[in-house]
This record gives structure tokens, C-alpha cells and sequence, in this order.
């Protein structure tokens, strides 16, 4: 069964610190890993994606990395914000783009 | 640019009474169309998924029922329902240059 597995499950960070959130994988054959924005009662907005050949992808403030051999991603948020306050989702897609594989998600708090 | 429309935002029903959450997308044609079901602390569940007019897939059997009447139309439907409907709905469409991009969601309370 294709599963996607975040850690932590929640984290609480102060503004302007950094953090790192972590997503592995058992979806194969592999096409691309996306990482979503959700903010609470909204739907998810895209960050990033990868294909396989790629290694790390950056959008502003947020820098993903895939290794696609041991399969893991990571979303690192560089000197973050109260408005980072959300929680963050790894999305993996296989050989079938209809059916995604999500996790469960990452809820990041950022305090003043 | 494409956008995505999904009402209502929320929603309290009753037990027993029908559904009907609709969902629109502008600014593209032929998308594929996919219905989600996200529960606290999990991650999102698929429940329908459309590649065109008239045709549905059902991923997981349940209460619920979806059309697509047009072709940038999607609709959620439920006869009766059941409290174990209650979640935040989300609709969603793809393509292979845009990826996938998601509604804002329905908030359904089944009481």
C-alpha cells in the first residue's frame, strides 16, 4: 500500500527561527512529490513540486529537497512568520496522476 | 487564469436530509475533477474523481454520490445523511502543466 508518512506531527516555533519538516515515502513507481500550504478551514495551495530528477526546489521562504532513492522529502521555512502558521502537507503522485497519496500533515505554530 | 469556485463554505444538516455541494472551475476545459474528504489529523481521502462529462469514479463506497453535469461543473451529493459524513470537503482539479489546485473547502456538521 502506497503511504506517506510527515514528522513531526506538530511543531511550535518562534518568528524568524527556521524549521525543517520531514516526509517519507513508499509510493512506487514514483512521478512527483508536492508540498502543500493548508491554512486552517481553507484548502491546500501548492508550494512545490518535484519530479524525480529533481533535488531541491525553493519558492521565497520555503525549500524543498527529494531524494528520491531513499525516499524522502524535506520542507525547510527559512526565518519564519506569524503567516507561516499553517499546516503543511507532503503529496506523493504515482504512475496514476488520479490517485494521490497524501499525509497527514505537519501543523507548524509560529509565536511571536 | 484558472479558478476554482466551492460553496458553500459551511454547512450544518440534519440527519436523514440530502446534500448537494457544488464546485466550478473557470479558465480551463476538460479538466479532471476529483472530490475529497479530509478528516482532523489525516490526511485527504479521495472519494470521486472525473476525467470528463458523465464519467465518475468512485474510490471509496459510502453515502455519497457525485455528477458532472458540465463539463466545469462537479457536484457532491448525498440522499440521506449520516453523521459520519461531518468532515471538510474539498474539491479539486488537474492538469498536467498546472498540477493539482484545490477549492476552498466545505466545512459539512452532520447533527
Amino acid at each position: 500500500k502506497n503511504q506517506v508518512e510527515q514528522s513531526p506531527q506538530s511543531l511550535i516555533i518562534l518568528e524568524g527561527k527556521n524549521c525543517t519538516l520531514q516526509c517519507n515515502y513508499t509510493v512506487s513507481p514514483f512521478s512527483n512529490l508536492r508540498w502543500y500550504k493548508q491554512d486552517t478551514g481553507r484548502g491546500p495551495v501548492s508550494l512545490t513540486i518535484m519530479t524525480f530528477s529533481e533535488n531541491t526546489k525553493s519558492n521565497g521562504r520555503y525549500t524543498a529537497t527529494l531524494d528520491a532513492d531513499t525516499k524522502q522529502s524535506s520542507l525547510h521555512i527559512t526565518a519564519s512568520q506569524l503567516s507561516d502558521s499553517a499546516s503543511y502537507i507532503c503529496v506523493v503522485s504515482g504512475s496514476n496522476d488520479y490517485k494521490l497519496s497524501f499525509g497527514a500533515g505537519t501543523t507548524v505554530t509560529v509565536r511571536a | 487564469s484558472q479558478t476554482i469556485h466551492q460553496w458553500p463554505a459551511t454547512l450544518v444538516q440534519p440527519v436523514g436530509s440530502p446534500l448537494s455541494l457544488e464546485c466550478t472551475v473557470e479558465g480551463t476545459s476538460n479538466p479532471n475533477l476529483y472530490w475529497y474528504r479530509q478528516a482532523a489529523g489525516r490526511g485527504l481521502q479521495l472519494l470521486f474523481y472525473s476525467v470528463g462529462i458523465g464519467q465518475i469514479s468512485s474510490e471509496v463506497p459510502q453515502n455519497l454520490s457525485a455528477s458532472r453535469p458540465q463539463d466545469r461543473q462537479f457536484i457532491l451529493s448525498s440522499k440521506k445523511l449520516l453523521l459520519s459524513d461531518s468532515g471538510f470537503y474539498l474539491c479539486a482539479w488537474s492538469s498536467w502543466t498546472v498540477g493539482y489546485t484545490f477549492g476552498s473547502g466545505t466545512r459539512l456538521t452532520v447533527v
